[in-house]
């Protein structure tokens, strides 16, 4: 229950190209959903969150898409670049508890 | 603002000896910092939840006495790989809650890569 479930494992997007991640989770209880952006060798970065009390937030390029009936969350960027090749994790969080629950990750590649 | 530092970014110890990274909150007091751990091409693991002035709560399977955590102040974390075994070698990240904009985000430091030979 306490799981999120990441998919795909793997992208490859064409430069210019939409890339879409997608999340899904068990527990009703997590009310606090962010995405980090992480580059090899470096710490996570927070890229865009959202709270289950709206359905879609966007930040430039990035937009979380949340569908709290199906308890499903997606990333979609936008014209993405080669800048955004890393690995990007979605999470889950129960705030009182503080503790983040993250997804398997997604391996980006955008070609030029 | 919200930013983490770790040190050191990388190191190299023998089997057998102890090795301590820092973590800190640069710019904000951190009621409460996470320890993490990641596998090449894996997720992130959560090992320890530390309150500052108390002891850490680790997760299950984590030993405490191997993973020495201190809290001892709200800018000042440490992790303490006690007697290093080579299958302690992975990527450790801290991480950092309490920052003005978000009580509940967590900010994430840049990682220390440890190899034990």
């Amino acid at each position: 229950q306490q799981q999120v479930k990441q998919s795909p494992q793997s992208l490859i997007v064409q430069k210019g190209g939409i890339s879409i991640i997608n999340c899904a989770y068990e527990n009703t209880a997590f009310d606090y959903f962010p995405w980090y952006q992480q580059f090899p060798g470096k710490g996570p970065a927070l890229l865009i969150a959202i709270r289950p009390d709206v359905s879609e937030k966007k930040e430039g390029r990035f937009t979380i898409s949340f569908n709290k009936s199906a308890k499903q969350f997606s990333l979609h960027i936008m014209d993405s670049q080669p800048g955004d090749s890393a690995t990007y994790f979605c999470a889950a969080l129960i705030q009182g508890a503080q503790k983040l629950v993250f997804g398997q990750g997604t391996r980006l590649t955008i070609n030029p | 603002g919200a930013v983490v530092s770790q040190h050191p970014s990388w190191v190299i110890c023998k089997s057998g000896t102890s090795v301590k990274i820092e973590c800190r909150s640069l710019d904000f007091q951190a009621t409460t910092m996470f320890w993490y751990r990641q596998f090449p091409k894996q997720s992130l693991m959560l090992m320890a939840t530390s309150n500052e002035g108390s002891k850490a709560t680790y997760e299950q399977g984590v030993e405490k006495d191997k993973f020495l955590i201190n809290h001892a102040s709200l800018t000042l974390s440490t992790l303490t790989v006690t007697s290093a075994h080579p299958e302690d070698s992975s990527f450790y990240i801290c991480s950092a809650s309490g920052g003005a904009q978000d009580l509940y985000e967590q900010y994430f430091g840049p990682g220390t890569r440890l190899t034990v030979t």
